[in-house]
């Protein structure tokens, strides 16, 4: 899927900072934060419609996303910890009823040394 | 809570063979959920393969089938002939319709030998 670009797409961390970012060209209102660790399915972390956060799962506080239009997300990352190795996928969605199936980026594979 | 069970993986299947991945789920505060497969070609990302929103219709993409039955909470995929190609991880999903939230279940990993 072309049409979500997620950068970087590889990313090997020590204990720093650094973001990811997530820009969606669909025109769509909803923007997701999902996790996926090996051998996992992937999970919620983080949903905006409208710019709005509506809903933050229980990740840790060292993760912090940022919304600063509707067709970009980013996900700010202090202080990495080994078990935030995974791949992470941002998604989009035209809103968040009458059945909307998100459509998924590429997906970001963060390794921590 | 919410919760989705699929095939455990891997599943080989030779080309040209037929494939069945079974999918069951749970929605213990929705009557009516909505369902997808998605699956993950190695190296890229999620891809909605189909979805059904609405009991006892059936779903088609790219050969494959999905049939939503709700007496049996199942959402089976299916096709009649794969390729080397199909091979990935399929996941079946359950969506609300309020809130879009998305449930995964574990994936199955496909691996089709030529």
């Amino acid at each position: 899927n072309t049409k979500i670009t997620q950068s970087p797409r590889y990313l090997i961390l020590g204990r720093a900072n650094k973001s990811l970012e997530c820009e969606q060209h669909l025109g769509h209102n909803a923007m997701y934060w999902y996790k996926q660790s090996a051998e996992k399915p992937p999970e919620l972390m983080f949903l905006y419609n409208l710019k709005q956060l509506i809903r933050n799962e229980t990740v840790p506080s060292r993760f912090i996303p940022e919304c600063p239009d509707s067709s970009k997300l980013l996900l700010h990352i202090s202080a990495v910890d080994p078990e935030d190795s995974a791949v992470y996928f941002c998604a989009s969605s035209h809103g968040t009823v009458n059945n909307q199936a998100p459509l998924f980026g590429e997906g970001t594979r963060l390794s921590v040394l | 809570g919410d919760s989705v069970t699929q095939t455990e993986g891997p599943v080989t299947v030779s080309e040209s063979e037929s494939l069945i991945i079974n999918c069951t789920y749970s929605a213990t505060s929705i009557a009516y959920p909505n369902l997808f497969w998605y699956v993950r070609y190695p190296g890229e990302g999620l891809q909605l393969l189909l979805k059904v929103i609405t009991a006892g219709q059936k779903g088609s993409s790219r050969g494959f089938e999905a049939t939503y039955n709700k007496e049996t909470t199942s959402f089976h995929l299916q096709k009649a002939s794969v390729q080397e190609s199909d091979s990935a991880v399929y996941y079946c999903a359950l969506g609300r319709n309020s809130n879009n939230r998305i449930f995964f279940g574990d994936g199955t990993q496909l691996v089709v030998k030529p």
